[in-house]
């Protein structure tokens, strides 16, 4: 199986603040990375899809990079409604399995 | 757009059983494949089970393999987890997903809401 492992895994930020998390791949996943996004008793909900795409309706503060097993994603201005958990996802194999999270929080 | 909605959670003992049920409506489920993934509590989210839109492939995780079982009935747009001995590590919220296919890439999307699964004696 290919692990997913992300850092780091709690994150202190202020409202304003640029933040980045990384996300590893024990193999090479080409750009098959997704991100969720996943706020207090709510279900997660994807971020980016294929590393570095955003789907219809995700703000522009949010953007994915890299490729291979390096992963970064950036938000280039918190709001108050990133304040959440971040995980990642690789798709290129079955099992689809999921970083351990990132905590984001004020 | 699609919408699932989770089912079927409760509190059993271990080596107990239940069966989770996963509705999606908005859409014709036929064209979806679906996921189910959990997550513990204060933990990561963890991928479970997978079934092919027509049902005829599903894969498992292999801290599931042989216990749980995944079933869909396209004419009750429903999908289906059968979870049998049960463990105490069993205990999680457990989400059923679609999958979104853009050219190469898929993602899970959208999410039901979680049902809450409970192993303790």
């Amino acid at each position: 199986d290919i692990q997913m492992t992300q850092s780091p895994s709690s994150l202190s930020a202020s409202v304003g603040d640029r933040v980045t998390i990384t996300c590893r791949a024990s193999q090479s996943i080409s750009t098959y990375l997704n991100w969720y996004q996943q706020k207090q008793g709510e279900a997660p909900k994807v971020l980016i899809y294929a590393a570095s795409t955003l789907p219809r309706g995700v703000p522009s503060r949010f953007s994915g990079s890299g490729s291979g097993t390096d992963f970064t994603l950036t938000i280039s201005r918190l709001q108050p409604e990133d304040f959440a958990t971040y995980s990642c996802q690789q798709s290129l194999a079955s099992p689809y399995t999921f970083g351990q999270g990132t905590k984001l929080e004020i | 757009e699609v919408q699932l909605v989770e089912s079927g959670g409760d509190l059993v003992p271990p080596g107990g059983s239940l069966r989770l049920s996963c509705v999606i409506s908005g859409s014709n489920i036929s064209n979806y494949e679906i996921n189910w993934v959990r997550q513990a509590p204060g933990k990561g989210l963890e991928w479970v089970s997978y079934i092919s839109s027509r049902g005829n492939v599903q894969y498992h995780a292999d801290s599931v393999e042989g216990r749980f079982t995944i079933s869909r009935d396209n004419a009750k747009n429903s999908v289906y987890l059968q979870l049998n001995s049960l463990r105490v590590e069993d205990t999680a919220r457990y989400y059923c997903a679609s999958v979104v296919v853009v050219a190469a890439y898929t993602y899970f999307g959208p999410w039901g809401q979680g049902t809450l699964v409970t192993v303790s004696s």
